[in-house]
């Protein structure tokens, strides 16, 4: 089974900090993808990974930066966290991009910012 | 992206089947329709894929219709463990993104 595994299942951080999410997965996937989950809002795409160092941005990717430097893992960098940024965030691999392609998602990470 | 529409809630009781539908009247003929769900306090997990002929996997059947403008996801008996939020997604070979909408939460009563 694919195990997509995220660091901390809940994080509680101050205005300002810089906050690292890290996000691994254990069955060779190219594409990495991290989303935020909002009530009301649902899954929404902020960056994903096709590749070793190679990233693309999604929907709403103001305020994040991400790093891959290794295949199976793919962070997600508040550089300067704000309340705002308060909500629930999954990972997700897949292994390729293909219609018929499956996600995998991690068990999420709710980080609030105080 | 074709967009998908879904009730928003949906209540059966424990055992019986459940048919969740949903709407994609925009849907092109490469689109492939998949059905994702999440449990409380966990990430969603895929539950199935089709194209154009109704599917069967271990956890549901997947009946599209003929026209593909709408499909309905089957739980043949359900358990208190399938009381999730069911996301309908339009997918095309060219998109790595999932669209998602605000899904269907399903309540299971005993």
């Amino acid at each position: 089974d694919v195990k997509v595994t995220q660091s901390s299942r809940y994080l509680v951080k101050r205005t300002g900090e810089k906050v690292f999410l890290e996000c691994v997965q254990d069955m060779d996937h190219e594409n990495m993808f991290w989303y935020r989950q909002d009530p009301g809002l649902g899954l929404r795409l902020i960056y994903f990974s096709y590749d070793v160092k190679m990233k693309e941005k999604g929907d709403i990717p103001e305020g994040y930066s991400v790093s891959r430097e290794k295949k199976e893992r793919f962070s997600l960098i508040l550089e300067s966290a704000s309340t705002n940024q308060t909500s629930m965030y999954l990972c997700a691999s897949s292994l390729s991009q293909g219609s018929t392609d499956t996600q995998y998602f991690g068990p999420g990470t709710r980080l609030t910012v105080l | 992206d074709a967009k998908t529409t879904q009730p928003n809630s949906m209540e059966s009781n424990e055992e019986e089947p459940v048919h969740l539908p949903c709407n994609h009247s925009t849907i092109s003929g490469t689109d492939y329709i998949h059905w994702y769900r999440q449990l409380p306090s966990q990430g969603p997990e895929y539950v199935i894929h089709g194209l154009t002929s109704n599917v069967n996997n271990r956890m549901a059947s997947l009946a599209i219709a003929e026209d593909r403008k709408s499909s309905t996801l089957i739980l043949h008996r359900a358990t208190l463990r399938d009381a999730a939020v069911y996301y309908c997604i339009l997918r095309d070979h060219s998109n790595y993104q999932l669209i998602w909408g605000a899904g269907t939460k399903l309540i299971i009563k005993p």
